[in-house]
């Protein structure tokens, strides 16, 4: 099946930097979204993309999806310290099942005060 | 806002043993999903239930079984745990009838087996 690739693995950074992690796919994706999964807590959904060049924002939360819709990537602006977690991608299967997720191997987001 | 539930939290078991995840969905959400996360991994699809009926399965192990029950809630059974099953087991649900298809997960199991 569909597989995505998540860089960085690691993002260490200081209070009120930018972060950015990216998601790839070497086929065209029809839908890619995003999750926070805090320091021992579960994935909290964050946003779906299904356009081309999809752009949309949370705050100082930045989504994209690449024209080709085979990439897609999370900008986060100044970072605080609520913003430590993982950030996953994930594809939505929707094919022949009622939506499983195949998750990217996430960036642990580091932010240091 | 009601949360998806899953007992117990934690769950050490001993080789060879079973166990038994439990998972409550939010009320409405007709469709439940499992994930199995490893230390430093990202969650792997196991299996989901749409009413009540199988609808997809995962990297399942065939140890594993699963269903789900008329009032919605949803059990994992795990037989002969090995020390490889020790992680963290997610339940989430959703609505098919949201546009954005967003699954809401709960807290986790967090299995050990010794």
């Amino acid at each position: 099946g569909q597989q995505v690739m998540q860089i960085p693995q690691y993002q260490h950074v200081q209070e009120g930097e930018d972060f950015t992690t990216y998601c790839n796919s070497s086929t065209t994706l029809s839908n890619i979204q995003w999750y926070k999964q805090r320091p021992g807590g579960h994935p909290v959904f964050l946003i779906q993309l299904v356009k081309s060049g999809e752009v949309k924002k949370q705050k100082r939360l930045t989504f994209q999806f690449g024209e080709a819709k085979k990439n897609s990537s999370l900008h986060i602006t100044a970072t605080q310290t609520t913003d430590v977690g993982t950030y996953f991608c994930a594809l939505l299967n929707r094919g022949t099942s009622y939506g499983k997720l195949t998750f990217g191997q996430g960036t642990i987001l580091t932010v240091h005060p | 806002a009601a949360g998806v539930i899953q007992s117990p939290r934690h769950l050490i078991k001993e080789k060879r043993e079973t166990a038994t995840l439990k998972c409550y969905p939010i009320p409405r959400h007709d469709t439940v999903y499992w994930y199995q996360q490893g230390p430093g991994q990202d969650p792997q699809f196991l299996i989901s239930f749409y009413e009540k009926m199988q609808s997809d399965k995962g990297s399942i192990p065939d140890r594993f079984s699963a269903q789900q029950f008329s009032d919605y809630h949803s059990e994992l059974n795990m037989s002969s745990l090995e020390l490889g099953d020790s992680a963290l087991y997610f339940c989430a649900s959703s609505f098919q009838g949201y546009s954005n298809y967003e699954q809401y997960f709960g807290p986790g199991t967090r299995l050990t087996v010794t």
